[in-house]
């Protein structure tokens, strides 16, 4: 089955330690997103690509960064410079046309201890 | 810029009762209107889009929501609540960059 797979689904890592989110998916689409998630405050944008080796910062960049190497791969990593990063982390992806939705994976919900 | 709100937090109903979750949108342009419904601990799954054509968009569980352009609004509705469709609910809207813009979330909660 098509769909997107986000891994590991639980994270813990102490301060100062950076993380990286695996985002993989088999839908042959051309745009890949990374969203973070806060209780009360929606759906945030870290980063986004809309091809391969080539990537947008969205509204919350900052302490994050990204690569996109493969069409199917957009890890996420979460770097000691982020001030606050426990949350639940969505990847998501779509054709890349303004009437496409967006498909999601799972999340990943990191606590830093 | 191109914003989304949803102006209830929480919305309580009875099952077997109608729903409404509320949507309001801005944007420049024609809008490309979404909804999505996430259960705990989940990501986000589709429910319906609004496009073009017919104000009244049908969408996956029994779900529609209806447009309306001189309200500049897109609420979600369901003529008869599940137990089930107990959920946190998003609307969001298509930026020029073709970026989705999220609300902050509404979380439906349908009572036997």
């Amino acid at each position: 089955d098509g769909g997107i797979t986000q891994s590991p689904k639980y994270l813990f890592r102490k301060e100062g330690q950076n993380v990286t989110l695996s985002c993989e998916q088999n839908l042959n689409h051309d745009a890949m997103y990374w969203y973070r998630q806060d209780p009360g405050q929606g759906l945030r944008l870290i980063y986004y690509s809309q091809i391969v080796n080539d990537f947008q910062k969205g509204d919350i960049a900052e302490g994050y960064s990204v690569s996109r190497e493969k069409k199917e791969s957009f890890p996420l990593t979460v770097t000691s410079a982020q001030k606050n990063p426990t949350a639940f982390y969505l990847c998501a992806s779509d054709h890349g046309g303004e009437a496409g939705e967006l498909f999601f994976g799972e999340g990943s919900r990191l606590t830093v201890l | 810029a191109q914003s989304v709100a949803q102006p209830e937090d929480q919305v309580n109903v009875a099952e077997g009762n109608p729903l409404t979750v509320k949507c309001t949108y801005s944007v420049s342009g024609n809008p490309y209107l979404f909804w999505y419904v996430q259960y705990p601990n989940r990501g986000l799954q589709f429910l319906l889009k609004y496009i073009t054509g017919d104000n009244l968009v049908k969408g996956s569980y029994g779900f529609e929501a209806e447009f309306n352009k001189s309200q500049t609004s897109f609420h979600l509705k369901k003529p008869s609540a599940l137990v089930s469709d107990s959920a946190l609910y998003f609307c969001a809207v298509r930026d020029r960059r073709r970026k989705l813009i999220f609300g902050q979330g509404t979380e439906l909660s349908v009572k036997p």
